[in-house]
């Protein structure tokens, strides 16, 4: 159980592009989502918190603007990467809080050209 | 606030030697203590963790744990290392599936 996954697994794009990175909580509900962002042998960074039904709540020095959230049910939240730039390139991953814990999805690499 | 330290950015063992991964934390509250292991371009796999109780957890992959709050320590063994344990290592503590902080991870590299 608590499983969560993400999509897409890769993807590349051209600078100045957007794009959508979804997670989703497959067998249970969660009110809370985490988006992370780590760079190559790099520990994970806090990005922004994702609550259902409102607004998400970026950590410091995240341009909120650049990365868009959104927590429209309990079981999707998803991360747009809007003008995406080359120093946007990255692996992202989600996670949702259940029981005390967070579940992480699989991550997406993101690499823009 | 909370913090995660980890003591060796890389720790090298020989196939069959003991694992130790070395992990403090610091917390104003009781603290939530999980152990996650990262394989290349892939997500984060829970070890194990500790919430309340018995001290010694015990997790997937012959792993263990002891939490030690005099030492305000969670270190990670295993007793023989198998090469399918090389991996990113990372010490988290969290509120109550909350806030969670990472601390920096170890690389781990069982040898032949």
């Amino acid at each position: 159980g608590a499983v969560v996954s993400q999509h897409p697994s890769w993807v590349i794009c051209k600078s100045g592009t957007s794009v959508k990175i979804e997670c989703r909580s497959l067998d249970f509900q969660a009110t809370t989502m985490f988006w992370y962002r780590q760079f190559p042998k790099q520990s994970l960074m806090l990005m922004a918190t994702s609550n259902e039904g409102s607004k998400a709540t970026y950590e410091q020095g995240v341009e909120k603007d650049k990365f868009l959230i959104n927590h429209a049910s309990l079981t999707l939240s998803t991360l747009t990467v809007t003008s995406a730039h080359p120093e946007d390139s990255s692996f992202y991953i989600c996670s949702a809080s259940f029981l005390y814990e967070q579940y992480f999805g699989p991550g997406t690499r993101l690499t823009v050209t | 606030a909370q913090s995660v330290t980890q003591l060796g950015s890389h720790v090298s063992v020989s196939e069959g030697a003991l694992v130790l991964l070395r992990c403090n934390y610091s917390s104003s509250v009781p603290p939530y203590l999980f152990w996650y292991v990262q394989y290349p371009n892939q997500g984060l796999q829970l070890l194990l963790k500790y919430t309340t109780g018995a001290t010694l957890v015990k997790g997937i992959n012959g792993f263990e744990a002891e939490f030690k709050k005099s030492e305000t320590s969670f270190h990670l063994t295993k007793p023989s290392a198998h090469m399918s344990d090389a991996a990113e290592y990372f010490c988290a503590v969290g509120e109550d599936g909350q806030n969670f902080v990472f601390g920096p991870g170890t690389r781990l590299s069982v040898l032949p």
